[in-house]
């Protein structure tokens, strides 16, 4: 049963525009959410987190928004770079937990 | 300071085989858990150790164990090979055990091959 959904495997967006990342979640018990990025042969790096308590969170270039109502959560990177493209983790806990739950990810590619 | 690594970085095995994959955390990280990662389930968590102890364990079958030495370096094992085992297995530490905002450190993997 897969709590925490990434729709879209794969995105592309043209260099300077804003690229929007969609995760879906189910269990309304999970109160942190976080943004990994992985390269190729690489482990997932963390990017962003946001607690249940907000409804965004901003770090340069990355937006975390949230909404509890909809169980929907959101990445916006603007602009979007080169370098940006990865894939993409949306990640979910719940107090006192120890493990993070993982959507499937999203494949980003950036076109220069 | 030294990130989290794994060993071996590849592997292959054959079915009914068994494997042990190793992690060392980085330097003063007394938290390591154990992902499992495939293209159709994303990571998936198989379990936490803190100070050697099992804290955590997700759901996947006793085929699946895993230990954690003093130094806080730990080891997964996975016997009876499948070809449904065949998976990158990422480690991730950090500094404590409490709750999910301390933030995980991976590592590159290691990628299991059952053939």
């Amino acid at each position: 049963d897969q709590q925490v959904k990434q729709n879209s495997p794969s995105l592309s967006v043209q260099e300077g525009r804003i690229s929007i990342l969609n995760c879906d979640y189910t269990n309304s018990m999970f109160d942190y959410f976080l943004w990994y990025k992985k390269y190729p042969a690489e482990g997932p790096t963390f990017l962003i987190s946001i607690s249940s308590i907000k409804d965004k969170n901003e770090d340069g270039r990355f937006t975390v928004f949230l909404n509890k109502s909809a169980k929907h959560l959101s990445l916006h990177i603007v602009p979007s770079q080169p370098g940006d493209s990865a894939v993409y983790f949306c990640a979910a806990s719940k107090t006192g937990a120890n493990n993070l739950f993982f959507g499937t990810g999203t494949r980003l590619t950036v076109i220069p | 300071k030294a990130g989290v690594t794994q060993t071996p970085r590849y592997l292959i095995k054959t079915r009914g085989q068994q494997v042990t994959l190793s992690c060392s955390p980085i330097s003063g990280h007394r938290s390591v858990s154990w992902y499992q990662q495939t293209p159709g389930q994303g990571l998936q968590f198989l379990f936490e150790y803190f100070s050697e102890t099992q804290r955590n364990k997700g759901n996947f079958p006793g085929r699946f164990s895993g230990r954690q030495f003093s130094n806080s370096r730990s080891e997964m094992n996975v016997s009876t090979l499948e070809l449904g085992d065949s998976a990158l297995y990422l480690c991730a530490s950090r500094p404590r055990t409490s709750g999910m905002t301390d933030t995980q450190y991976f590592g590159p993997g290691t990628r299991l091959t059952v053939l």
